[in-house]
């Protein structure tokens, strides 16, 4: 069954905590992605990567890092130094012109 | 300007209506469409692809491309209840890899 996976699908972080969301893709797509969704906002780049070891920053990468170690995965660290990480965040994948998106992960700060 | 305008709705219908959704954008270089359906606290669903102009069906979706309005649509024909979500458009920025969304149109069909 092809497709993009998430874990966990909510994650709860005390404040100074460094946490890490996990995207995994069985589609063989080189590109993947993550967005931030916050409501009345849509859909924030955070970083993206085109191929394995290498990645971009997108519009949001404060706070954020990523790795892209092997082509089905593309982890994303939310660290302490993002102020605001309340939010949704969603993986996602392209071929050549389409992109599909995992479930997401709900992340709540306490 | 936003790259992308999409009025945010809520747009409530009756069920057995035609739905439609709008989106504009200001670049005209923008050949790759996509409308996707998202559920409440789920990830965005692939509905809709569409290159360059024209018209794409795929069952009760009608996707319609006019680039010389810079202006695409989503048609659903005889919406459901189960229809009942936000969508989303999206364009692929040339010669990147990169994607631009609109903010999404809630869609309530009530029935």
């Amino acid at each position: 069954d092809g497709g993009i996976t998430q874990s966990p699908k909510y994650l709860f972080r005390k404040e100074g905590q460094n946490v890490t969301l996990s995207c995994e893709q069985n589609l063989n797509h080189d590109a993947m992605y993550w967005y931030r969704q916050d409501p009345g906002q849509g859909l924030r780049l955070i970083y993206y990567s085109q191929i394995v070891n290498d990645f971009q920053k997108g519009d949001i990468a404060e706070g954020y890092s990523v790795s892209r170690e092997k082509k089905e995965s593309f982890p994303l660290t939310v660290t302490s130094a993002q102020k605001n990480p309340t939010a949704f965040y969603l993986c996602a994948s392209s071929s050549v012109d389409e992109q599909f998106f995992g479930p997401g992960t709900r992340l709540t700060v306490l | 300007q936003k790259e992308v305008e999409q009025d945010p709705g809520p747009l409530s219908v009756p069920e057995g209506a035609i739905v439609s959704l709008n989106c504009t954008y200001s670049n005209s270089a923008f050949q790759y469409f996509m409308w996707y359906r998202q559920y409440s606290r789920k990830g965005p669903e692939l509905l809709m692809y569409t290159y360059s102009s024209g018209n794409k069906e795929d069952g009760r979706f009608t996707a319609q491309v006019d680039k010389s309005s810079k202006y695409i649509s989503l048609f659903i024909r005889d919406s459901q209840p189960s229809d009942s979500a936000t969508y989303l458009c999206a364009m692929k920025v040339p010669g990147t890899y990169k994607y631009i969304f609109g903010t999404g149109t809630r869609l309530k069909v009530l029935a």
